[in-house]
């Protein structure tokens, strides 16, 4: 059973470039979630989706992210504009149900964003 | 707002020590505890979780961790361990209530090297 993939692994854009992260969750599972881990700090929150609907985006920066999770095909996170800011590690994580039936999130692998 | 402190940034161990990483969350409700670690290259793996009842968890490899409510502490424990524990070891937190968000609130990480 393959964990959840991410691609691309590493992705450089320069500024003012768009920036498209893909997730394809586990097999079997209909709940996504998108967390951002900036140099020396934890992973934050950003977004959290089910098929076709956001659940919670309140981690998600107001202006130039977005995500989307459609009916078939991976998650997406799109950044627009990228900003040398944006430089981070994405990582995507998915669980069959919501965490408040006792299941884990299993976490991909990430993709490295940098911006020049 | 709710937040994750691991106060250990860095921790330096030899072989067959024993380990405490300490975790303590700020959130007064009921929570749900996780810890992940991240093995050099490799994605985050749970290592244990708590949501309800004894309030000492076994994990995998080892690890266990106390959940004490009036601390507001989840700390992680191996009595002993190997040079392969080498990681980056992350405390995290949900709420726990039905439906909405579930959302992991993560520490900052520690990072812990465990010499031969």
């Amino acid at each position: 059973n393959a964990g959840v993939m991410q691609n691309p692994r590493h992705l450089v854009r320069r500024r003012g470039q768009e920036a498209r992260l893909r997730c394809s969750p586990m097999k079997g599972h209909s709940h996504v979630y998108w967390y951002r881990q900036l140099p020396e700090e934890g992973l934050k929150f950003m977004v959290y989706l089910q098929k076709e609907n956001i659940i919670d985006e309140s981690g998600m920066p107001k202006e130039r992210f977005s995500a989307e999770f459609p009916k078939e095909g991976p998650s997406i996170l799109r950044i627009q504009q990228v900003v040398r800011g944006d430089s981070a590690a994405y990582f995507c994580a998915s669980s069959p149900e919501g965490l408040a039936v006792g299941n884990e999130q299993f976490f991909g692998p990430g993709t490295r964003l940098t911006v020049l | 707002a709710q937040s994750v402190s691991q106060h250990n940034h860095h921790v330096i161990l030899s072989e067959a020590a024993s380990l405490e990483l300490g975790c303590n969350y700020s959130y007064g409700g009921t929570v749900n505890l996780f810890w992940y670690v991240q093995y050099p290259g490799q994605h985050l793996q749970l290592l244990l979780k708590y949501f309800s009842g004894d309030p000492l968890v076994k994990g995998i490899k080892g690890f266990e961790a106390e959940f004490i409510k009036s601390k507001f502490s989840f700390n992680l424990r191996k009595p002993s361990v190997q040079w392969s524990d080498t990681a980056e070891y992350f405390c995290a937190v949900t709420r726990s209530y039905g439906g909405a968000t579930n959302k992991l609130i993560f520490g900052t990480g520690t990072l812990l090297a465990v010499q031969p």
